[in-house]
């Protein structure tokens, strides 16, 4: 499994853009990079995925770095919904087992 | 309509205690999961059904025995509980060949006294 490293927190103000970064040097050519969230008191959703080119959808964007040793998740406007744990997460397929690391816990301030 | 559902939401009880949780899932998927959150809040994966098979055993106690009596519903018995069991644990489902993402349910808050 591939190693991630993620800030411990950010904070984000209320309507601004978040960016949350992830370091997975260690990604194998073949994984996707998964990002999922945890709301409070709540199992964990699926945000976003890419391989290689950067991704849009409509919760958040990816940017994938071009030697996908690091990507970043993109919160065009952070809402006080998204203070979460983010969590990314190097996963060959969907249907893998998920390898959680300690994540970033995102904070919104209104 | 819950895509992922479990029950019971909390449960309490003493050590030594046999309990179940149960999972449904009403997506049509053919794989499911059980992962555990501990009380320092990392989740890890314990098994892995697909089609009512079992595929993945992350080195749990024999305590620990999840049954799959279709493909809809993953339970989870655990025998002579113990207070290292506390934790939340999370059921999960996705289709094994065409899906990207895995549904997870609401947890299953379990304290052992």
């Amino acid at each position: 499994d591939a190693k991630t490293t993620q800030p411990n927190s950010m904070e984000s103000n209320e309507e601004e853009p978040v960016h949350l970064p992830c370091n997975h040097s260690t990604i194998s050519g073949t994984d996707y990079i998964h990002w999922y969230r945890q709301l409070p008191s709540q199992g964990p959703e699926y945000v976003i995925h890419g391989l290689t080119s950067n991704v849009n959808n409509r919760m958040a964007s990816l940017a994938i770095a071009e030697d996908r040793k690091s990507s970043t998740l993109i919160l065009h406007r952070a809402t006080l919904r998204d203070a979460a744990v983010y969590y990314c997460i190097p996963t060959f397929s969907g249907n893998t087992p998920l390898v959680f690391g300690k994540g970033t816990r995102l904070s919104v301030i209104a | 309509d819950t895509a992922v559902s479990q029950t019971p939401k909390y449960l309490v009880t003493q050590m030594g205690n046999d309990k179940s949780i149960k999972c449904e899932q009403n997506l049509g998927h053919d794989t499911m999961y059980w992962y555990k959150q501990d009380s320092k809040k990392f989740l890890k994966i314990m098994f892995s059904y697909n089609n009512k098979e079992l595929i993945i055993n992350e080195t749990v106690p024999n305590r620990f025995s999840p049954k799959s009596p279709d493909k809809a519903h993953l339970n989870l018995h655990i025998n002579s509980l113990e207070l290292g069991d506390s934790a939340v644990y999370f059921c999960a489902s996705t289709n094994w060949d065409s899906s990207y993402e895995q549904y997870f349910g609401p947890g299953t808050r379990l304290t052992v006294t």
